[in-house]
């Protein structure tokens, strides 16, 4: 069965200390992978996606993701963490649906709290 | 460019009353989606819209919910009547299908009240 699995319901950091948010997903072919966030009332802002090519890949506000095919995971990675990233994180898979269009399957998210 | 616009950002209601939520999807966006999203989870698929075809609504609960689209560009979604458990952020999203990625684009989302 097509999932995603998102280990860590609550993560707690201090300001500047590294993050990584951890995703998994179960899917029998090639993945297109996301991460969003959701800042509190606020929609999904998309973060970084992967299709192809390198597997690091670089997305906005200073995160970066790496896809470990061996792993089936798809980690979200930021060196400093900053007040304003306490939100959100959403990892989600492009997966085919009969179709032949793309849907994306959601993991349940991780919410992030920083601690100044 | 200007992103996914919905309104009211913020609904307050009575249960058994009925209430309604509009989306306009990023210019040239074929695709337009609802989600419902309660606290602390993902969101989940209500409805897609490829144009104006309603092509994936078998998580759309019939009895009360309807969308439409008429002319392939912005969207309603109604609730009638409303239950305290419809009490949740309404997303709308919007695609424009290249490559066929998956990659949403989405709006700041509804907030419904029942009461």
């Amino acid at each position: 069965a097509q999932s995603v699995t998102q280990p860590d319901i609550h993560i707690t950091v201090s300001e500047g200390a590294s993050l990584e948010l951890r995703c998994n997903y179960s899917y029998g072919a090639t993945p297109y992978l996301f991460w969003y966030v959701q800042s509190p009332g606020q929609g999904l802002q998309l973060l970084l996606k992967y299709f192809s090519g390198d597997t690091l890949v670089q997305g906005i506000k200073g995160f970066e993701a790496e896809f470990k095919r061996s792993q089936s995971s798809f980690n979200l990675r930021k060196p400093s963490v900053h007040w304003s990233d306490a939100a959100e994180y959403f990892c989600a898979v492009g997966a085919l649906n009969a179709g032949n269009n793309r849907k994306l399957i959601w993991g349940l998210g991780t919410s992030l709290a920083v601690n100044p | 460019e200007a992103g996914v616009v919905q309104s009211p950002r913020y609904k307050i209601i009575e249960k058994k009353q009925p209430v309604a939520f509009w989306c306009n999807p990023i210019s040239g966006h074929n695709t337009l989606y609802w989600y419902l999203q309660n606290l602390g989870q993902g969101p989940e698929l209500l409805i897609r819209y490829e144009n104006e075809e309603a092509v994936d609504d078998s998580q759309l609960p019939k009895d009360r919910f309807s969308a439409e689209r008429l002319k392939g560009v912005d969207s309603t979604l109604k609730i009638q009547p409303a239950e305290l458990g419809d009490s949740a952020v309404y997303l709308c999203a919007s695609s424009s299908g290249q490559g066929n990625t998956g990659e949403l684009f989405f709006g700041e989302g509804s907030r419904l009240t029942v009461l």
